[in-house]
């Protein structure tokens, strides 16, 4: 059964607007999650973390937020851009542990 | 920026040959991956190793084996290829700090034909 689940497998959004990438997940042990950012036929590249001690998590123009009681994170990119364009992995993992459980991704197009 | 690398980046061959994923990482890391995603799935971890010596099989099977000889180099072989062995193969390494994200390296694309 997957744990993690990223129900929405594309998105698109017009340059400038905020995209808004969501994920949720079931293992309630999981404290520590993970936003990855993948090109056509490259490796994924991490984004943004959060610890299940925060809620909110921001760099630049991505926020990440957490709400544990819903199981459900997300992630904002405002002002979007064409180079955001991509498919968006969320990821969750017991602090400690060597496994990371990955979502199936959302592709993400932004219009210029 | 992370450095690992993995060859070949893309590789065609036929049913029951055997064949060897490079994966190779500069950061020193002790913790080493490897995971196998189709298009449109979740990554899903074959298999790990958190140093030289060691290695542990991941969450899905897999006929594949890998090898840990020095820290930097973290090979994955398929002794007899089939179609069902189609896929992308995905490198990855991280640190010692408890939240230390894991880094990927590019990928190899495998076809059996």
């Amino acid at each position: 059964d997957q744990q993690v689940k990223q129900n929405s497998p594309s998105l698109s959004v017009q340059e400038g607007r905020i995209s808004i990438l969501n994920c949720d997940y079931t293992n309630s042990m999981f404290d520590y999650f993970l936003w990855y950012k993948k090109y056509p036929a490259e490796g994924p590249t991490f984004l943004i973390s959060i610890s299940s001690i925060k809620d909110k998590n921001e760099d630049g123009r991505f926020t990440v937020f957490l709400n544990k009681s819903a199981k459900h994170l997300s992630l904002h990119i405002v002002p979007s851009q064409p180079g955001d364009s991509a498919v968006y992995f969320c990821a969750a993992s017991v602090t400690g542990a060597n496994n990371l459980f990955f979502g199936t991704g959302t592709r993400l197009t932004v219009i210029p | 920026e992370a450095d690992i690398y993995q060859t070949p980046r893309y590789l065609v061959i036929g049913t029951g040959k055997k064949i060897t994923l490079e994966c190779s990482q500069t950061m020193g890391h002790d913790k080493m991956y490897w995971y196998q995603q189709d298009p449109g799935m979740e990554l899903h971890l074959i298999h790990y190793s958190y140093g030289v010596n060691s290695t542990e099989k991941g969450d899905l099977s897999s006929e594949s084996t890998v090898s840990r000889i020095r820290t930097e180099h973290f090979p994955l072989t398929l002794e007899s290829a089939r179609p069902s062995h189609t896929s992308q193969y995905l490198c990855a390494s991280r640190g010692d700090y408890i939240y230390n994200e894991q880094f990927f390296g590019p990928g190899t694309r495998l076809t059996v034909l």
